[in-house]
């Protein structure tokens, strides 16, 4: 079945400092890929997806693009807030009829100091 | 708005008993998702419903679990005759639409984490 491995946390960073958070997956067919966030005591928010090769996901200076050839899906921002400092999961969609059954990372806790 | 909706957040139980959680999708999704998050493990998929049906159970037990989702109502989770190795955060997530007619958007709700003494 289909299985995603991220980097593992926890990852802490200054104000400012630039975010990479890689994933690799292995899955059958072409998944479409997500990032999903999880702020303390809330659920999980879906942060940025991509959906075919080359595809590049972006949202609140968050970035991710799909690399087929190598499998990877990693997360990257220029310049990081204490706001951001929440749970990351890596995920990919299932392919054909079904694409809702994710397949999540184990997460990866960023926290980020002022 | 309100998102998706678990209750309990936390819930204790002695080994032996039952559990059952609770999942109020949002406005207008009328399918819904249960995950369940092992301790140091990712999210893994349990069961997907539509009102009154259950599409694909692949990832539940075999025994002990069970899922509906009636036509009023919340969806409920249900595991009889709790284990430790039940314990566990659960997660609901609900969408608008039919997946077959492409990926859609998961929203997720805040999750019952279930121990079990």
């Amino acid at each position: 079945g289909d299985s995603v491995t991220q980097m593992e946390g926890p990852v802490t960073l200054s104000e400012e400092a630039f975010l990479t958070i890689n994933c690799t997956y292995t899955a059958t067919g072409y998944p479409s890929l997500f990032w999903y966030v999880q702020y303390p005591g809330e659920g999980l928010q879906l942060l940025l997806k991509a959906t075919k090769a080359d595809d590049k996901g972006s949202n609140k200076g968050f970035e991710a693009t799909y690399r087929k050839e190598t499998t990877s899906f990693h997360l990257e921002k220029g310049s990081v807030q204490v706001s951001d400092s929440a749970v990351y999961f890596c995920a990919t969609g299932g392919s054909g009829g079904s694409n809702y059954k994710l397949t999540f990372g184990k997460g990866t806790l960023l926290t980020v100091n002022p | 708005n309100a998102g998706v909706m678990q209750n309990p957040r936390h819930l204790v139980r002695r080994r032996g008993q039952e559990a059952r959680l609770r999942c109020s999708p949002m406005k207008g999704h009328s399918h819904v998702y249960w995950y369940r998050q092992l301790p140091e493990e990712g999210l893994k998929f349990m069961v997907y419903l539509q009102k009154e049906n259950i599409i694909d159970e692949s990832g539940m037990p075999k025994e002990r679990f069970s899922a509906e989702f009636p036509k009023e109502g919340p969806s409920i989770l249900r595991i009889q005759q709790v284990v430790r190795g039940d314990s566990a955060a659960y997660f609901c997530a609900s969408s608008p639409r039919d997946p077959s007619r492409g990926a859609s958007e998961q929203f997720f709700g805040p999750g019952t984490r279930l121990t079990v003494l």
